[in-house]
């Protein structure tokens, strides 16, 4: 069974660089049939998708943090990573990590990682 | 970007069938897949594509889509399916991601 699991500081200053990992375990990250995505929930708000991307390294981004993300894969070590850079208050979070399906008929997260919390603060 | 519109809080009585919906022009094109998270907890996918339901997910959770809405229905709503469910999709315009604000399920 395929699980994930975020891993990172849950403390960043702000204007420094968010830094997490997912690793993968029960599975290749490397299979040709699915996406990884990370995805995150501000305290209290809902979810905001952040970024996807294939083990071949092609991207997607949201528009509004595109400028600012970058999700790179290690495929030698099972795991995808995620960096956000120039972070403010708002970006503290519960990061969650998630593989993708994507179909023409639509797309679709499962499994999640349990999440990790980032707490911008100096 | 599209946008996925839901309501942000839906109440049903114990044992009674309830209807969440999502609005967004992607919509008219894919499939939503819904997903139930509880306080505290990563969620968990409960409904995707046509109505597909991944295994364990209680045959009581289904998924219907008409014009630009989606909707999860759960027939027969138990205590247990409180919790806060978001719709999510495919943009229609390129390869982006949008979720629904999420819906508040409360069961009397």
């Amino acid at each position: 069974q395929l699980q994930l699991q975020e891993s990172g500081p849950g403390l960043v200053k702000p204007s420094e660089t968010l830094s997490l990992t997912c690793i993968v375990s029960g599975g290749s990250i490397s299979s040709s049939s699915y996406y990884w995505g990370w995805i995150r929930q501000p305290p209290g708000k809902g979810l905001e998708w952040i970024g996807t991307m294939y083990y071949s390294g092609t991207t997607y981004y949201s528009p509004s943090l595109k400028s600012r993300v970058t999700i790179s894969v290690d495929t030698s070590k099972n795991q995808f990573s995620l960096k956000l850079s120039s972070v403010t208050a708002a970006d503290t979070a519960v990061y969650y990590c998630a593989r993708a399906y994507s179909r023409s008929w639509g797309d679709w997260f499962d499994p999640w990682g349990q999440g990790t919390l980032v707490i911008v603060s100096s | 970007s599209s946008e996925l519109t839901q309501d942000p809080a839906v109440s049903v009585a114990l044992g009674q069938t309830v209807r969440i919906t999502c609005q967004g022009d992607s919509l008219r094109t894919f499939y939503a897949s819904w997903y139930q998270q509880k306080s505290g907890q990563a969620p968990l996918l409960v409904i995707y594509g046509k109505n597909n339901r991944p295994s364990g997910i209680p045959d009581r959770f289904s998924g219907s889509r008409s014009g630009n809405t989606a909707s999860l229905i759960i027939s027969g709503a138990q205590a247990e399916d409180e919790a806060d469910y978001y719709c999510h999709s495919r943009d229609s315009s390129d390869n982006h991601v949008v979720f629904g604000g999420g819906t508040k399920l409360t069961v009397l």
